[in-house]
């Protein structure tokens, strides 16, 4: 069965404190693995995608890397609008009939 | 804005009533994907329309149901309804048929509280 596991569930940095964010996941052949990131209240929004181990991407403070089991979410020098639930979701070949499978996410907290 | 448009943005309704969340996906995007947000469970996949027609089934209960119109707005319809249904419902879309190595936009939500 298709799973992702996230953590920790809650993360709270000071601004500047550097911290990553951990995606463990179990796919039956991975199409992809995506991060999203999503303020209350409102619908995830699109960070990065990764298709393969050793893959790295960046956005600003962000950077997503990928192992063949888990992937990171390093965060570098926060700050406050940083503050956000960050998802992690695999599609695979497999049960999932390749539609994303979706963590419970991280919720982080910047404070200044 | 996503492009992604889903109403109402908020509903309230008592148990055992239906209720009907409609959804418009982004201009160009063919597949529309319907999923359930609560505290505990994080977002559960529901199910996917592409271009009218069913094309894959998560977790969604019988008392469920959606369709895809010709125009390819998607509406999902919960009746029977009981407390535990209350939840973020999200609508996605993606221009292909899965979702697996392609991303999703989504909107906003709707919000339903069953009393």
């Amino acid at each position: 069965e298709d799973q992702v596991t996230q953590s920790p569930e809650a993360l709270r940095l000071q601004e500047g404190e550097s911290s990553s964010l951990n995606c463990s996941y179990t796919v039956s052949g991975l199409r992809g693995l995506f991060w999203y990131r999503q303020d209350p209240g409102k619908g995830p929004e699109f960070l990065f995608t990764l298709y393969s181990a050793g893959e790295e991407k960046e956005k600003e403070r962000l950077k997503a890397t990928l192992t063949k089991k888990e992937s990171f979410l390093h965060i570098t020098a926060p700050k406050p609008e940083d503050s956000a639930t960050y998802l992690c979701a695999v599609g695979g070949y497999g049960g999932s009939q390749g539609n994303l499978i979706f963590g419970k996410g991280t919720k982080l907290s910047v404070k200044p | 804005d996503s492009g992604v448009t889903q109403t109402p943005k908020h509903l309230i309704t008592a148990t055992g009533q239906r209720v009907t969340l409609r959804c418009s996906p982004r201009s160009g995007d063919l597949s529309v994907y319907w999923y359930q947000q609560s505290l505990d469970q994080g977002l559960q996949f529901l199910i996917q329309y592409y271009n009218g027609e069913e094309r894959a089934k998560g977790n969604i209960l019988e008392r469920f149901s959606a369709q895809q119109f010709p125009d390819l707005h998607s509406e999902l319809n919960l009746s029977s309804l009981e407390l535990g249904d209350s939840a973020l419902y999200f609508c996605a879309s993606s221009p292909r048929e899965r979702s697996g190595a392609n991303v999703l936009t989504f909107g906003a939500g709707s919000r339903l509280t069953v009393l």
